[in-house]
């Protein structure tokens, strides 16, 4: 249990376009989902924080027009990035959130790769 | 100043070798703390939590400073396998982790 599915998986556009980016939880509810981005030897980065129904939380400079986020049910959270440019070219991963008695627990998403030409 | 920190490493150890990674954090009001495991290219999975009695899961044990605010990771007897990046992760109210830089370990044989 507790699955984390991204799509898609890797994805190439041109400089200006906007790209979509879907994380599910295919076996359970996700009461909050996260966003980061992994820059190549860097760790993950928190970009925010998405609550089913609710606004997004960013983190400070996270450009919350440009990388917009939907979390429309308790199973998907989409990540748009809007107008990409090379600098956006990045390992973005999903991870959604149990609540579990002591910590929540989160399990993440296999990761999309987007490389901006 | 980071809220979490660990050394990047490189640390390359032989196949048997007891190998041991720190992390600290800045913020004493944290709540949960775990290590991650991440390979090349992949997603994080989780390796363990961090009790502050610390745990032990095998070749693997965890240890909680709260006082010092650093939590460490002992890996005994190395595999091949436990070559990976691993990961710090520190989580406050609102659930957010917030990953250390990550230490990559390469143990050869």
């Amino acid at each position: 249990g507790a699955v984390v599915s991204q799509h898609p998986s890797w994805v190439i556009c041109k400089s200006g376009t906007s790209v979509k980016i879907e994380c599910r939880s295919l076996d359970f509810q996700a009461t909050t989902m996260f966003w980061y981005r992994q820059f190549p030897k860097q760790s993950l980065m928190l970009m925010a924080t998405s609550n089913e129904g609710s606004k997004a939380t960013y983190e400070q400079g996270v450009e919350k027009d440009k990388f917009l986020i939907n979390h429309a049910s308790l199973t998907l959270s989409t990540l748009t990035v809007t107008s990409a440019h090379p600098e956006d070219s990045s390992f973005y991963i999903c991870s959604a959130s149990i609540d579990r008695r002591s910590y929540n627990e989160q399990f993440f998403g296999p990761g999309t790769r987007l490389t901006v030409l | 100043r980071k809220e979490v920190e660990q050394d990047p490493g490189p640390f390359n150890v032989p196949e048997g070798a007891t190998v041991a990674f720190n992390c600290t954090y800045s913020n004493s009001a944290s709540q949960s703390f775990f290590w991650y495991r991440q390979d090349c290219r992949k997603e994080p999975k989780l390796l363990m939590s961090v009790y502050s009695s610390g745990n032990e899961d095998g070749r693997f044990t965890a240890q909680l400073n709260r006082a010092s605010q650093y939590i460490s990771l002992l890996i005994r007897d190395s595999k091949l396998s436990d070559s990976a990046t691993y990961l710090c992760v520190v989580t406050y109210t609102g659930n957010q982790f917030y990953f250390g830089t990550g230490t990559s370990l390469t143990v050869i044989p």
